[in-house]
């Protein structure tokens, strides 16, 4: 049963500390995206990668996000430092683009960020 | 770029249809899709449909598309309680590459 999986999947932090979250999209996948989810904001793309080439990430502040695929298996979003307005869901997606248009998305069980 | 607009809440009781709407703005959308979520899980991709299409039925999903208006709508006939979900209408934008979904339709099913 493939699926995409996260880790963590609960994170809680103190202000100014580093977050890593890490993300395995689904083997073959050639796209992979970063969701943040919160109650105010609702659902916003971060970034995503082709072929683990980032294509976009105009939805991250660049000043402490950063979002990486060091290879086809992992995919990371680093917060540095962290701030109490990033407490949020951050859900990771994978997909297959073969640069037609159906763009169905995989989603991943999310981490859920807490910093305090 | 595409905007997505939906309603938040809809409660409704067993047994009857729900129906959850939404409008986007972006008419160069190929395929517009409905997601799903649940409790403490990820969104799941419930059905989509064609912008050719007026209309889509898979099993007690109806999917209704308005390309004049750019509304879309989601009809589940005969709701479950495992239907109680939060439902995304998402559409495309940047030439297929992003998904921009909506704030979500949060469904109450009640006895």
């Amino acid at each position: 049963d493939a699926r995409v999986t996260q880790t963590p999947r609960h994170k809680v932090t103190e202000m100014g500390q580093e977050v890593t979250m890490r993300c395995q999209p689904i083997l073959g996948h050639n796209t992979v995206f970063w969701y943040r989810q919160t109650m105010m904001q609702g659902l916003e793309l971060l970034a995503y990668f082709r072929n683990r080439a980032p294509l976009d990430d105009s939805g991250m502040p660049k000043d402490r996000f950063s979002a990486e695929m060091p290879d086809a298996t992992l995919a990371t979003l680093k917060i540095q430092p962290s701030e109490p307005r990033d407490s949020a869901v951050y859900f990771c997606a994978s997909g297959i683009l073969a640069g037609g248009p159906y763009n169905e998305q995989f989603f991943g069980p999310g981490t859920r960020l807490t910093v305090l | 770029g595409e905007d997505v607009e939906q309603s938040l809440f809809l409660s409704v009781r067993e047994g009857d249809s729900s129906v959850i709407n939404c409008t986007y703005t972006d008419s160069s959308s190929t395929y517009l899709y409905w997601y799903k979520q649940e409790p403490g899980a990820g969104l799941q991709l419930l059905t989509y449909i064609f912008s050719n299409m007026d209309m889509k039925q898979d099993q007690r999903l109806t999917v209704l598309l308005n390309k004049k208006d750019k509304h879309l709508s989601l009809r589940i006939a005969d709701t479950q309680t495992g239907d109680s979900a939060i439902y995304f209408c998402a559409g495309e934008s940047g030439g297929y590459n992003k998904l921009i979904f909506g704030a979500g339709t949060r469904l109450a099913v009640h006895p």
